[in-house]
């Protein structure tokens, strides 16, 4: 298995609503990553997982918050977005720090 | 600090001539340099990388890159262009020693390709 798999492929949430994306891997990679896209633009790197510790949060607001649970599996959490969150969210791994990245296909998020 | 510059935002080929994307890196060590490609709606796709063996780097769907460390210079090419490879181009350097290996992203390239 070589991919990187995020879940949903879409999702439209309200300003109240709490939500999570989930980005899943087996190819047995130590560091896993949350990127943020908007249109036009190259991705930005939010969050950075390395042996299932956070390793980097690129000041990222409150309202987004990740989780771990294991070394194949990296969620996304979302409470109380704004409609200039809405973006394409990307997940991508690698086998360690410092190598290429595989990544997911993406999930288009829009708050409503 | 590691940084990527793509030097042109868009390029327009005709199917079937040669492609030319342009990217130029600045690196304090020996850099890990790659290319990705973007098409509409959906997450980037490794071209090639660049990990200090071979300058010439191929890649994959007729792509190949050289790397120029004296011009500093990354650049991709393709012999011949296909409709298919209409999309959003990525050059991106890694610095494994700085900044957790994170990714620089150069801005992207667009291109398009005529009938």
């Amino acid at each position: 298995d070589t991919e990187v798999t995020q879940t949903p492929k879409h999702l439209v949430m309200g300003m109240t609503n709490k939500k999570s994306l989930k980005c899943e891997q087996h190819m047995g990679h130590r560091a896993m990553y949350w990127y943020k896209q908007k249109a036009k633009k190259p991705p930005e790197l939010m969050f950075v997982y390395s042996y299932e510790k956070l390793s980097i949060n690129e000041s990222v607001p409150s309202r987004f918050s990740p989780e771990c649970p294991n070394s194949s599996l990296l969620n996304l959490h979302l409470h109380a977005l704004q409609p200039e969150d809405s973006a394409l969210y990307l997940c991508a791994s690698s086998r360690d720090l410092g190598y290429g990245y595989t990544f997911g296909s993406g999930t288009r998020l829009t708050v409503v | 600090a590691q940084s990527v510059t793509q030097l042109d935002s868009h390029v327009s080929v005709s199917e079937g001539t040669p492609v030319l994307l342009r990217c130029n890196y600045s690196s304090s060590y020996s850099p890990s340099l790659f290319w990705y490609v973007q098409h509409p709606n959906k997450g980037l796709q490794l071209l090639l990388k660049y990990t200090s063996a071979a300058t010439l780097v191929k890649g994959i769907n007729g792509f190949e890159a050289e790397f120029k460390k004296s011009e500093t210079s990354f650049h991709l090419t393709k012999p011949s262009a296909h409709m298919s490879d209409a999309a959003e181009y990525f050059c991106v350097v890694i610095d494994p020693y700085n900044q957790g290996g994170k990714l620089i992203f150069g801005q992207g390239t667009e291109l398009s390709v005529k009938p």
